[in-house]
């Protein structure tokens, strides 16, 4: 295991639901990512948190909010998704935004019906 | 900003043989290209990664280049094994994670 756990690992929802995300990071990093992964675009950085403070949005819809209490826990909170949101939310770690390695999460894969 | 570009989309060699992905950026203030490798259904994994005061990084099997002035970078697998079977995706950036760009990714298949 590289340390970053991700609940649930499947989910399928309705366009009128609202879910979350959870990450979780054990590996004492300050910087924490989700990404969105599918056909069209196979990685996207959607979010970036450094020491629980966001600092890039990277355009994401306001249907998509994360919420980051601590170092350790990254949140994607869901409401009102469309079904071009289907795809697999990838949460990820680093020591610092410098570069140094990304660690990933195993992803919870998203269904929107 | 940004933008990579990642050829080819798919690769199948047999299995010895070698493998390059070849990928392009466009920003000339990115300066750390690392490569990530993605088995079917697990997380994408770091395998090597480069930055630009260097032009050439291995790590047994696995090589990278980079070459600045033309604005690309390329993976090398020698001796391919099935177990190298995977996406591949290269990455650009001139602020680490924060403003990271990655590529469409190459699906790799080592034919036994």
């Amino acid at each position: 295991e590289t340390g970053v756990t991700q609940t649930p690992r499947h989910l399928v929802m309705g366009m009128t639901n609202k879910k979350s995300l959870k990450c979780e990071q054990h590996l004492g990093h300050n910087a924490m990512y989700w990404y969105k992964q599918s056909a069209k675009k196979p990685l996207e950085l959607m979010f970036v948190y450094n020491f629980k403070e966001q600092t890039e949005n990277n355009s994401v819809p306001s249907r998509f909010s994360p919420e980051c209490p601590n170092s350790s826990h990254l949140f994607l909170h869901l409401h009102t998704l469309q079904p071009e949101d289907s795809a697999l939310y990838l949460c990820a770690s680093s020591q610092g935004q410098g570069n140094t390695e990304a660690f990933f999460g195993q992803g919870t894969r998203l269904t929107v019906v | 900003g940004e933008n990579v570009e990642q050829h080819p989309s798919t690769l199948s060699v047999q299995e010895g043989d070698s493998a390059v992905i070849k990928c392009t950026y466009s920003d000339s203030a990115s300066n750390y290209f690392p490569w990530y490798k993605q088995e079917l259904g697990k997380r994408p994994q770091l395998i090597i990664d480069i930055r630009s005061n260097v032009g050439e990084k291995k790590d047994q099997r696995i090589a990278v280049t980079l070459n600045k002035t033309a604005k690309h970078f390329s993976l090398h697998i020698t001796e391919t094994q099935p177990e190298d079977s995977a996406v591949y995706f290269c990455a650009a950036s001139s602020l680490g994670y924060q403003k990271v760009t990655f590529g469409t990714g190459t699906k790799l298949q080592v034919i036994p």
